[in-house]
């Protein structure tokens, strides 16, 4: 069982948003704003598209945003594309002895 | 650009050793404020972090997989490498290995560069 909790799956239309949660505890999320957001795509290596909560890395669609509060983190996907169809892992630090956390991977399908 | 690439056996008996190798290119593995990470993605579940070996040599390991695991380096090579004991078939998963970069907003660490995984089963 993976210490932060992520929806199994999300799916939604083209140009539509969804957004997808990210929950843990006063020892991750809550404590810290060290929140990153990955994309895997199948067979490919994940690659980081939020970190610092918010903040995205050069050259990753501004369609990508993230947010936090309290306890739970989201990553928020505006103007669905088709090519967004891909597994989205949350990740933290955490005060517990594991470090860095990440969540257990939700599912998105653009329809 | 940094890039990373594992390589080592695809398959490992039970109860023996499984070792990787990541090659660096691009970056060296002794300077700068990185962290080298190991990270496994059993078949169809999510991503498990391993350990890191910090620039300057230390490293920190998963709890959950302390007593089994060992990451060390070759700087001449500008490699970092993964050594897990007594393998099982619940350590069959395709193993990353990752630069965790260092934040100037945060100060904090992040998965920046990844390789491309190497799929290793643990069967007799």
């Amino acid at each position: 069982q993976s210490a932060l909790t992520q929806p199994a799956s999300v799916s939604g239309s083209p140009g539509q948003s969804i957004t997808i949660s990210c929950t843990g505890t006063s020892s991750d999320i809550g404590g810290y704003n060290y929140v990153s957001w990955y994309q895997q795509s199948p067979g490919k290596a994940p690659k980081l598209i939020i970190y610092d909560v918010t903040k995205r890395p050069s050259g990753v669609s501004n369609r990508f945003s993230g947010s936090k509060s309290g306890n739970t983190a989201s990553l928020t996907i505006s103007g669905l594309q088709a090519e967004d169809e891909a597994y989205y892992y949350c990740n933290s630090y955490t005060t517990t002895s594991t470090f860095w956390v990440f969540g257990g991977g939700t599912e998105l399908t653009v329809l | 650009q940094v890039q990373l690439q594992a390589s080592g056996p695809g398959l490992v008996k039970p109860s023996q050793t499984l070792s990787l190798t990541c090659t660096v290119s691009g970056g060296s593995i002794s300077s700068g404020d990185n962290y080298w990470s190991w990270i496994r993605q059993p078949p169809g579940k999510g991503l498990e972090w391993i350990g890191y070996m910090y620039y300057t040599g230390s490293t920190y390991y998963n709890p959950s997989l302390k007593s089994r695991v060992t990451i060390s380096r070759d700087t001449s090579k500008n490699q970092f490498s993964l050594k897990v004991n007594s393998v099982t078939a619940a350590d069959t998963a395709v193993y990353y290995c990752a630069r965790a970069g260092w934040s100037k907003d945060s100060s904090w660490y992040y998965f920046d560069y990844w390789g491309q995984g190497t799929l290793v089963t643990v069967s007799s």
